[in-house]
């Protein structure tokens, strides 16, 4: 079975400030990793995934995250916050390649 | 835009009444999903179709549920007898499979209020 825990419901950061939205996953077989954003009234956009290759894995709009099995993470970052980053954070797993499991998600807030 | 399309954006219905939903995938992919979020959720599994077959239904979709993906293109969830607790954003996905994990892509989701 997976399942994905994601620590930290709502996270702040000061604008130019360092972002760090946590993932941690449980799964029995090598799992697929993702982090997705949502914008209010918006459906998912995918930023990044992990799929086996190198364990560090760059996204779009600057966001990156970093595969440590021994920890079963995939922490998302970004070295500086932009205001457009606030939205709500979503880690997924899979290993299947049929359902994706979703963790509660992180609203990031990003203070001017 | 080619990218997944969803039809109604927001629908209020009473309840007891029957709702029907549609999705548009993105036209190459054989892959198309359907998932429920509830607010301060992440969106949770219905079902999913391999082309027109359904392959999986979650226990979470009850037999008021029922999605159809007839011609393996566009897909119907239809929820009958509505009930204030199917209030949630109907989210649909696709996917291409080519055997291994693929991205899926998400539409702007179908926001239902059950009054």
């Amino acid at each position: 079975a997976q399942s994905v825990t994601q620590l930290g419901s709502h996270v702040s950061v000061s604008e130019g400030a360092l972002v760090l939205l946590r993932c941690n996953y449980s799964s029995s077989v090598p799992p697929y990793l993702f982090w997705y954003v949502q914008y209010p009234n918006q459906g998912l956009q995918l930023l990044l995934k992990y799929t086996s290759a190198a364990t560090l894995v760059k996204g779009i709009n600057g966001f990156e995250a970093e595969f440590k099995k021994s920890e079963t993470s995939f922490h998302l970052t970004k070295p500086s916050a932009h205001m457009s980053d606030a939205a709500e954070y979503f880690c997924a797993v899979s290993s299947t390649g049929n359902q994706f499991y979703f963790g509660t998600g992180t609203s990031l807030t990003v203070i001017p | 835009d080619t990218g997944v399309s969803q039809d109604p954006r927001h629908k209020i219905t009473k309840r007891g009444q029957n709702v029907t939903f549609r999705c548009d995938p993105i036209s190459e992919h054989n892959r198309l999903y359907w998932y429920r979020q509830t607010l301060g959720q992440g969106p949770e599994f219905l079902t999913y179709f391999q082309n027109e077959a359904q392959l999986e239904k979650s226990r979470l979709l009850s037999d008021r549920f029922s999605a159809e993906r007839p011609k393996g293109s566009f897909s119907t969830l239809e929820i009958q007898r509505t009930e204030q607790g199917d209030s949630a954003m109907y989210l649909c996905a696709s996917s291409f499979d080519r055997g291994k994990q693929e991205t899926q892509y998400f539409g702007p989701g179908t926001r239902l209020l059950v009054l």
